[in-house]
């Protein structure tokens, strides 16, 4: 157990439709790491918050967005959700504001959109 | 540009060979760090092991070992007596200070190993 905890495990939703995925870091870490992984583009970065604010973008949609709260806990909105949004998407937490050190992932939330 | 490629995409075994997993890596960084994830297929990535670019030595965690190559640019994974267990997925990456300042892991593509009783 990574100690990372992602809510739900499976969401099946349909095209157009939001969504919210949840992540509770490790005690005691104040990163949080979105990634996602699809059979096309592999595992790709997405976002990063630390402690709170937004510190690093990648190859994230405008339809998508996030926010960590002030418990540290992360969500990540994807809204008007198409059929290529499908993936297992993780969060990734860490102490530090970076990923040299080790970065635990979640065991992942699978989205299904049809 | 930062990159990571695993050439191998599947590699089928039979239980109790070894098998090397291949990394090669490129960064203009001269402190960056390797990884090595597991996914089995219940889909977790699990965090296997962590290298940073000033230490060469070879690390060997029980039939897990790792060979860090600068020379090469290489960071491979091999596994000895293998066993059905460790059928996965192996993501090998890389972390350094990229473009506005600010890390990110970034994933090679994966080797799929299977191995068979």
């Amino acid at each position: 157990d990574s100690g990372v905890t992602q809510t739900p495990k499976h969401l099946i939703t349909a095209t157009g439709q939001r969504v919210t995925l949840r992540c509770s870091p490790r005690s005691g870490d104040l990163s949080v790491y979105w990634y996602q992984q699809s059979l096309d583009q592999g595992l790709q970065f997405l976002i990063q918050y630390y402690n709170g604010e937004e510190r690093a973008k990648g190859n994230i949609l405008e339809r998508f967005s996030a926010q960590q709260f002030p418990d540290l806990h992360s969500e990540l909105n994807l809204s008007s959700l198409e059929l290529g949004d499908s993936a297992l998407y993780f969060c990734a937490s860490s102490p530090r504001p970076n990923m040299n050190t080790e970065a635990f992932f979640g065991q992942g939330t699978r989205l299904t959109v049809v | 540009a930062q990159k990571v490629t695993q050439a191998q995409t599947e590699i089928s075994v039979v239980e109790k060979e070894d098998v090397t997993l291949d990394c090669v890596y490129e960064t203009r960084d001269t402190t960056y760090y390797l990884f090595w994830y597991k996914q089995p297929p219940s889909g977790e990535l699990v965090f296997l092991i962590r290298r940073n670019s000033f230490d060469e030595q070879n690390e060997i965690s029980g039939r897990y070992s790792w060979n860090f190559q600068k020379s090469t640019s290489s960071f491979n994974f091999t596994i000895t007596a293998s066993q059905v267990v460790d059928s996965a997925v192996y993501f090998c990456a890389l972390s350094g200070t990229f473009s506005g300042g600010y890390n990110k892991l970034i994933f090679g593509a994966g080797t799929r190993l299977a191995v068979h009783p």
